[in-house]
């Protein structure tokens, strides 16, 4: 039933690891995003995908690898992990992705919250 | 997110009603949405409302939009306290990347 669904919801891991986030949405949206929460609740997008196609990358450093295996997936993985990686990762989907689509209604997950110890 | 500008707090009485201010950037966004984020859980879209409007009312939720100013407000009526919560602005910022950009987040408390 779960429109945008995120594994695992929490994940504590040692500093150096490399780690995984999933996610999948069954809404049929062509465009997938990873937004990033701070601890002070600042939400910033990091990355965009159209059909399996980046989009978005903002500026985010190269350990993080976003890899979409079709238009309802896109996993986010992240090497040698830092302490200040850890903050709260949102997926969310919505339909279209270019200026001409009508609404840009976007659907989150519930979250991956990420501990780096 | 420092771009579209809210202030961090709001402390209201249950039954009072509960404005939130937040201030954008693009005068070109063509949607501006309200999303709520209660304690632990992801977002959730409110409501939001298309450049070309200056009002929209939803059941408790009212939206007001002034694009001179770039100002957009959402009031909810008779505050309840599973209001509480932080409600996020977004601005749908088009050009050659469409991106969904939220401000800092507005933390309501709603007390007996």
């Amino acid at each position: 039933d779960t429109a945008v669904s995120q594994t695992p919801k929490y994940l504590v891991t040692q500093m150096g690891n490399d780690k995984s986030i999933k996610c999948e949405q069954n809404l049929g949206h062509d465009t997938m995003y990873w937004y990033k929460q701070d601890s002070k609740k600042f939400l910033k997008i990091m990355f965009s995908y159209n059909n399996k196609e980046l989009i978005i990358n903002e500026t985010v450093p190269n350990r993080f690898s976003p890899k979409s295996p079709d238009k309802a997936h896109l996993n986010l993985h992240i090497n040698s992990l830092e302490l200040g990686d850890s903050a709260v990762y949102f997926c969310a989907s919505s339909q279209g992705g270019g200026a001409t689509r009508l609404n840009t209604e976007a659907f989150f997950g519930q979250g991956t919250r990420l501990t780096v110890v | 997110g420092e771009d579209v500008e809210q202030s961090l707090f709001l402390s209201v009485r249950e039954g009072d009603s509960s404005v939130i201010n937040c201030t954008y950037t693009d005068s070109s966004s063509t949607y501006l949405y309200w999303y709520k984020q209660e304690p632990g859980a992801g977002l959730q879209l409110l409501t939001y409302i298309f450049s070309n409007m200056d009002m929209k009312q939803d059941q408790r939720l009212t939206v007001l939009l002034n694009k001179k100013d770039k100002h957009l407000s959402l009031r909810i009526a008779d505050t309840q306290t599973g209001d509480s919560a932080i409600y996020f602005c977004a601005e749908d910022r088009r050009g050659n990347t469409d991106k969904l950009i939220f401000g800092t987040g507005t933390r309501l408390q709603v007390f007996p």
